[in-house]
């Protein structure tokens, strides 16, 4: 069956960096997405990786090694309103995006 | 910006009623997108269109039916809405596909 796994929640501190990580096992690789949800909101799209490497957008990067079948999205300078719930995705060879469970990030001062 | 805007945030109906959840997206897209959305699973595929009229099962479309008569517009049924069906649903749609998705705000039912 298609796999994608996330941690369930994690703690970091305003300022800090923080790596949450993406495990996935799926029927062929299209793309892997990143999307941020605030509680009770839509997600919105952070990143999009295809090809191994780290693509850098501002204080967020993402991650990708396909042969591990792993990415992971770093937050750096943590803010307040970074506390959400973070998505991952895979397009998988039928052009499907199966979904991960999300990590629920939390900032403390 | 894309805008996919969904009918109603919240909803409360009773079991047995009818329910209908519409979307509407104003960039011309050719994909879209129905989600239910629970806590500690993930997104999961109910339904989806990629042309105005055709419509195509997702992994969990028992229990709904879809509306695309329009390119605009996709439509989430209830046939006889069910306890098991309170859920966040969301809209989404996309341009192409290689191309991320772009969310409607959500719906919120309750199913009592």
């Amino acid at each position: 069956g298609q796999n994608i796994d996330q941690p369930t929640e994690m703690t970091a501190t305003e300022g800090a960096i923080v790596q949450i990580n993406c495990t996935y096992q799926t029927s062929g690789f299209n793309g892997l997405f990143w999307y941020q949800q605030h509680a009770g909101e839509a997600p919105t799209f952070l990143s999009y990786n295809v090809l191994d490497g780290l693509e850098e957008k501002g204080r967020f990067s993402s991650f990708l090694s396909r042969s591990k079948g792993y990415s992971y999205l770093l937050l750096k300078e943590l803010q307040m309103k970074d506390s959400a719930s973070y998505l991952c995705a895979v397009r998988d060879s039928n052009y499907q995006l199966i979904w991960g469970a999300g990590t629920k990030l939390i900032i403390k001062p | 910006d894309v805008k996919v805007t969904q009918s109603s945030r919240y909803l409360v109906k009773r079991t047995g009623e009818k329910v209908f959840l519409e979307c509407v997206q104003d960039m011309d897209h050719e994909n879209m997108f129905w989600y239910r959305q629970d806590p500690g699973l993930g997104l999961r595929l109910i339904y989806f269109s990629y042309d105005v009229k055709m419509k195509e099962k997702g992994d969990i479309p028992e229990g709904y039916s879809v509306s695309r008569e329009k390119k605009e517009r996709f439509s989430l049924i209830l046939e006889s809405a069910s306890t098991n069906q309170t859920s966040m649903y969301l809209c989404a749609s996309t341009a192409g596909t290689g191309l991320g998705y772009t969310f409607g705000s959500g719906t919120r039912l309750t199913v009592v």
